[in-house]
C-alpha cells in the first residue's frame, strides 16, 4: 500500500538557522509530489511540486527551496530561516500524474515554529 | 483570477442534523472538484471527487453535488456526529492553494 512519511513532527528553531524537512513515499513509484505550508488561521499554501527526479517547480518567491535526489524523496530546505517561515509543513503525493484525478495524499505534517 | 471560495469560515449545527458545505469557484471551469477533511494538527484526508459531468455522488453519510451553471459544489453530511467536527476543503485539482476551508462545529 502507499504510504508517505515526514520527520521531524515538531521542530523548533531559531532566526537564521537553516532548515531541512525530509518527505518520503512507499508504494508507488514516480509519484508527484509536493510541499504545502500552512499557517496559523490560513488556508494551504503551495510551494513546489515535482514531477521527477530533479525537477522543481517553485509556487511562491521565497527563502526556501527544495530538491528531490531520489524518486520517492522529497526535501525542504532553507538557508536562513525568517519568523515568517513558522507553519505546518506538509508533503503529498499523486500517483497517477497531473493528468490523472487521483487524488492526493498526505503526510503527517511539521510543525515549524521559528523563534 | 481564479478563485476557490468556501461560503463560511465556520458553521454550527446540531447533531444528527443535515450540514452543507458550499465550494463556489469563478473564471474557472475545473473538470472536478475534491472534497477533504482536515483535523487539527492532522494532513487533510481525501473524501470524495466529483466530476463536472456527475450532478451527484455519495460515500455513506456524505453527498456531494457539482452544479456547473451555478458553478458552485455543495458538500452534505447527513445525521451529523460530533465525530464529524473538523474543518473540510474543497479544491479542483492537484496543484494549487487550498482555501482555509470551512469548520464544521457539530454539537450534541
Amino acid at each position: 500500500s502507499q504510504t508517505i512519511h515526514q520527520w521531524p513532527a515538531t521542530l523548533v528553531q531559531p532566526v537564521g538557522s537553516p532548515l531541512s524537512l525530509e518527505c518520503t513515499v512507499e508504494g508507488t513509484s514516480n509519484p508527484n509530489l509536493y510541499w504545502y505550508r500552512q499557517a496559523a488561521g490560513r488556508g494551504l499554501q503551495l510551494l513546489f511540486y515535482s514531477v521527477g527526479i530533479g525537477q522543481i517547480s517553485s509556487e511562491v518567491p521565497q527563502n526556501l527551496s527544495a530538491s528531490r535526489p531520489q524518486d520517492r524523496q522529497f526535501i525542504l530546505s532553507s538557508k536562513k530561516l525568517l519568523l515568517s517561515d513558522s507553519g505546518f509543513y506538509l508533503c503529498a503525493f499523486l500517483a497517477g500524474g497531473l493528468a490523472s484525478t487521483d487524488t492526493q495524499y498526505f503526510g503527517p505534517g511539521t510543525r515549524l515554529t521559528v523563534l | 483570477s481564479q478563485k476557490i471560495e468556501q461560503n463560511s469560515e465556520a458553521l454550527n449545527i446540531q447533531e444528527g442534523k443535515t450540514a452543507t458545505l458550499t465550494c463556489n469557484y469563478t473564471n474557472y471551469s475545473p473538470a472536478y472538484l475534491q472534497w477533504y477533511r482536515q483535523d487539527p494538527g492532522r494532513g487533510p484526508v481525501f473524501l470524495l471527487l466529483i466530476r463536472e459531468n456527475e450532478k451527484e455522488k455519495r460515500k455513506e453519510r456524505l453527498k456531494v453535488t457539482f452544479d456547473t451553471t451555478l458553478k458552485q459544489s455543495l458538500f452534505h453530511i447527513t445525521a451529523s456526529q460530533p465525530a464529524d467536527s473538523a474543518t473540510y476543503l474543497c479544491a479542483p485539482r492537484q496543484k494549487v492553494t487550498f482555501g482555509i476551508g470551512t469548520k464544521l462545529q457539530v454539537i450534541p
